[in-house]
Parts: structure tokens; sequence; C-alpha cells
């Protein structure tokens, strides 16, 4: 099993839709969690960190559940600037940061 | 605030050639790590420096691949020789920690002909 896993998508939506992603973890000791961004050939940049509580920037939302050892991305309101592929980040204790593979996003008008 | 910096952005050459790149992480973060990208395998950790020292290459490809950070201010990672199957986006990334977000440069993209 990977330490981290996403669905590779693509999630194809159109704009003012409500998109949500979910990653998995292996590590139940994992203790750090982000969503990153990375647009087509351009470097990963963070998008928000993970907090046990959720938390939420403007129209996004991420959350944490321990129990079920995932956490999840919520766009609301989609915009074409939000195409791009989403990586799930999780620091299992072993190798600094892990990076799943990606949930590319396709907003479409 | 300057962010990582990495060069070249890009380097074409042929196999066989040395290759190294080069990268110069935020002030005052104390890890360092460098990446591979490619389609078929997805962002790779090849290795880690925390406070320069190297952590963990496990995810360094084989001899031909070696990487330095002889200060805080810089590090290198060098394919000697090259092979076209090195060809890929390679990412340095710096950070308050190893378990802190990390901060990529725009990446060098290497073509190993």
């Amino acid at each position: 099993r990977k330490e981290v896993e996403q669905d590779p998508g693509p999630f194809n939506v159109p704009e003012g839709a409500t998109v949500a992603f979910n990653c998995t973890y292996s590590n139940s000791a994992s203790q750090s969690f982000f969503w990153y961004r990375q647009d087509c050939r351009k470097e990963p940049k963070l998008l928000m960190s993970v907090y046990s509580s959720g938390n939420e920037d403007g129209r996004f939302t991420a959350q944490l559940n321990r129990a079920s050892q995932y956490i999840s991305l919520l766009i609301r309101d989609s915009k074409l600037s939000d195409s791009a592929t989403y990586l799930c980040v999780v620091h299992t204790g072993r190798r600094a940061l892990t990076f799943g593979s990606g949930t590319r996003l396709q907003v479409q008008p | 605030d300057a962010g990582v910096i990495q060069s070249p952005r890009h380097e074409v050459t042929e196999m066989g050639q040395e290759v190294t790149l080069r990268c110069k992480p935020i002030s005052g973060h104390n890890s360092l790590f460098w990446y591979r990208q490619t389609m078929m395998r997805g962002l790779e950790l090849l290795i880690y420096f925390n406070n320069n020292v190297p952590i963990d290459d496990s995810g360094m490809p084989e001899d031909r691949f070696s990487a330095k950070m002889p200060n805080a201010s810089f590090s290198t990672l060098k394919i000697q020789p090259s092979e076209p199957r090195d060809s890929a986006v390679y990412f340095c990334a710096s950070s308050m920690g190893p378990d802190q977000p990390q901060h990529f440069g725009d990446g060098t993209r290497l073509s190993i002909l």
C-alpha cells in the first residue's frame, strides 16, 4: 500500500460547481498534512495546511479524519483558474514529507 | 523576499556528459530537498539535507547521482555520466524543518539526448 494515495482524476467540473478530493494515508502516526497545487509545467505551491479541527481559506476547506486516515479538500464556486493538479502531502515520519501523485482538476466554462 | 533559486532553468546535453544542478534555499531554512518529476513516476524525493547534513538519500537512483550541501546557502545535484532516462524536471525545495511546508524553486528542465 502506498503511503499516500490519491485518485488521479481528472475531475471535470463546470464553473461554479463544488468539488471535493480525498487523500488516504497509511501511517496512523502522521502529524502534518498539507495540500499543494501544481499548475502545468510549474513548481508545486503550498495551498494550505490541514489542521485537526479543519480549516477554511476563502473557497477552500480542508479537513482531517484521523479515524479513517484521510484528508479532504473542498473547493466551492470553482473558477477556471482552479484548474490544476492538487497534491496531498503527509509527514509520515520516515522520509520528511511524502507527496501523493496528485488529483487533476479541470474546470470548464 | 527571494524564494528558492535554481539554476539553470533549462539544460540540454548529450548522454555521457556531466550535469550539475544548483540550488540556493530560502535564507533561514535548514532543510533542503531535491526532487525529480516525470509524467510516469510523478514527484520523487531524491535526497534531503537537514542543517547541511544528508539525512535520507534512499531516493537517489544510482551511483551516477550525487548531492552536496557545502553550506547553508548552496546545494548541488550532480549526474555523471548522464543518460537519456535522466530527462526530467528537477526541483529543489527548502523548509524550516522536515515536517514543515516546503517552498519549491522553479525547477530545472533537463533533457539528455
